[in-house]
């Protein structure tokens, strides 16, 4: 079975300073993963995602991620935070076949303060 | 061109009525996800259609909860006799192939029905 876990429910940085959101996941199967956002009243969008390939994706609005399979991790960075990254973060990982059914950790929210 | 979209976006039910969600996929996507997000809690998976087939209904919670896309197209979701533990937001996503395949294919979501039962 597969599963995720996102340390920290809430994180707050100050505008500017580096953004870490952390996912660990487990797999028993080569995972595929994902880190949406999710902003207030509206619907996920994806930020970034790694099926294969190379380690280190790079995604939207300056977010990248890095999937290392040692520590079975995938935790979202970016440099410098913005007022407008303020939202909810989901982490999740699905598995090539099956039906690609996504399994969500339970969240970050993101508060920026200036 | 449009986004998933998904009616009502609000609904407040008294415990034991029914209520029917709806869900517009982006149009020619063939694979739609209905998923429940609890308050404070990340989106779970529902069931899952490719085309009018549903595939995988393993994340409907009880039998009073059904899904159909009879045309292939729209899907309803539609609970029985709601309970307050019904109460949750409703994601539907779509995307452009069928589930499976060994390449990931994105699933773009809807805005969800956040449902609220009295």
């Amino acid at each position: 079975a597969q599963s995720v876990t996102q340390l920290g429910s809430h994180v707050s940085v100050s505008e500017g300073a580096l953004v870490l959101l952390r996912c660990n996941y487990s797999s028993s199967v080569p995972p595929y993963l994902f880190w949406y956002v999710q902003y207030p009243n509206q619907g996920l969008q994806l930020l970034l995602k790694y099926t294969t390939g190379a380690t280190l994706v790079k995604g939207i609005n300056g977010f990248e991620a890095e999937f290392k399979k040692s520590e079975t991790s995938f935790h979202l960075t970016k440099p410098s935070a913005h007022m407008s990254d303020a939202a909810e973060y989901f982490c999740a990982v699905t598995r090539s076949g099956g039906y690609n059914k996504l399994i969500f950790g339970a969240g970050t929210r993101l508060a920026v303060h200036p | 061109g449009a986004g998933v979209s998904q009616s009502p976006r609000y609904k407040v039910a008294k415990r034991g009525q029914d209520v029917a969600l709806r869900c517009d996929p982006i149009s020619g996507h063939v694979s739609l996800f209905w998923y429940q997000q609890a308050l404070g809690q990340g989106p779970e998976f529902l069931t899952y259609f490719q085309n009018e087939a549903q595939l995988d209904k393993s994340g409907l919670p009880s039998d009073r909860f059904f899904a159909e896309r009879p045309e292939g197209s729209v899907s309803t979701l539609k609970i029985q006799r709601t309970q307050q533990e019904d109460s949750a937001v409703y994601l539907c996503a779509s995307s452009l192939v069928p589930a499976g395949r060994s390449s990931y294919n994105e699933q773009f979501f809807g805005p969800g029905t956040r449902l609220t039962v009295l």
